[in-house]
């Protein structure tokens, strides 16, 4: 059974720093494309980033372009993303989906419970 | 960026009726070379994760139930809850994984019971 769960959020002041982690397994973690989509309190769905399956391809949305960065540890498999220049508006549930298939145009099929990060003073 | 616009933003069905929700997106979906269409869609219940119900707007993820469907080519796609159940009241995204990055979403359709 595949399972992903996502650790590290918390409570941090503007400008600050967070690194979440996503644990998986019951898959080839090695073998997929993964993700972090995250969600505001009581609003939709916001793909973050994604990295390919040997690190080599990154992808951000615009609005964290510069202050995030993803990265993952197959040996561990695990997926990080690193959070700096924290603002309010990245106040969310964070949750890290893995892409379906090998490839990057593919849906996200599998998610976990998500971690929440909230960036206040 | 492609842009996903659903509607309605929410509906109200009767238990047993036919819930019907569209996603239209800004670009059409449709790769020629192997006839897909890049769109799915997600249900997501209160307090939960989003779950995948469709991908390749029509086939259906394993294990959901056939009452859910996908229909739709190009730009305009449809979800359907044939006959609508109290465990189906949730929020349903459409997503679009064609043009990206980024990789976008609608902004949700909440259904629940009238």
């Amino acid at each position: 059974e595949v399972q992903l769960v996502e650790s590290g959020g918390g409570l941090v002041q503007p400008g600050g720093s967070l690194r979440l982690s996503c644990a998986a397994s019951g898959f080839t973690f090695s073998n997929y494309w993964m993700s972090w989509v995250r969600q505001a309190p009581g609003k939709g769905l916001e793909w973050v980033a994604n990295i390919k399956q040997d690190g080599s391809e990154k992808f951000y949305v615009d609005s964290v372009k510069g202050r995030f960065t993803i990265s993952r540890d197959n040996a561990k498999n695990s997926l990080y993303l690193q959070m700096n220049s924290l603002r309010a508006e990245d106040t969310a549930v964070y949750y890290c989906p893995r892409i379906l298939s090998g490839y990057s145009h593919a849906p996200f099929d599998s998610w976990g419970q998500g971690t929440l990060v909230t960036v206040s003073s | 960026d492609i842009v996903m616009t659903q509607s309605p933003d929410s509906l109200a069905v009767s238990l047993g009726e036919r819930a019907t929700i569209n996603c239209k997106s800004s670009q059409s979906l449709l790769y020629s070379s192997n006839n897909k269409n890049y769109l799915a869609w997600y249900q997501q219940k209160p307090g939960q994760p989003p779950k995948l119900l469709i991908y390749w707007a029509s086939t259906r993820e394993s294990g959901v139930p056939d009452r859910f469907s996908g229909s739709g080519s190009g730009t305009d796609f449809t979800l359907t809850i044939s006959s609508l159940q109290a465990e189906d009241v949730a929020l349903y995204y459409c997503q679009q994984y064609y043009f990206t990055p980024p990789w976008t979403f609608g902004l949700g359709t909440k259904v629940e019971i009238k």
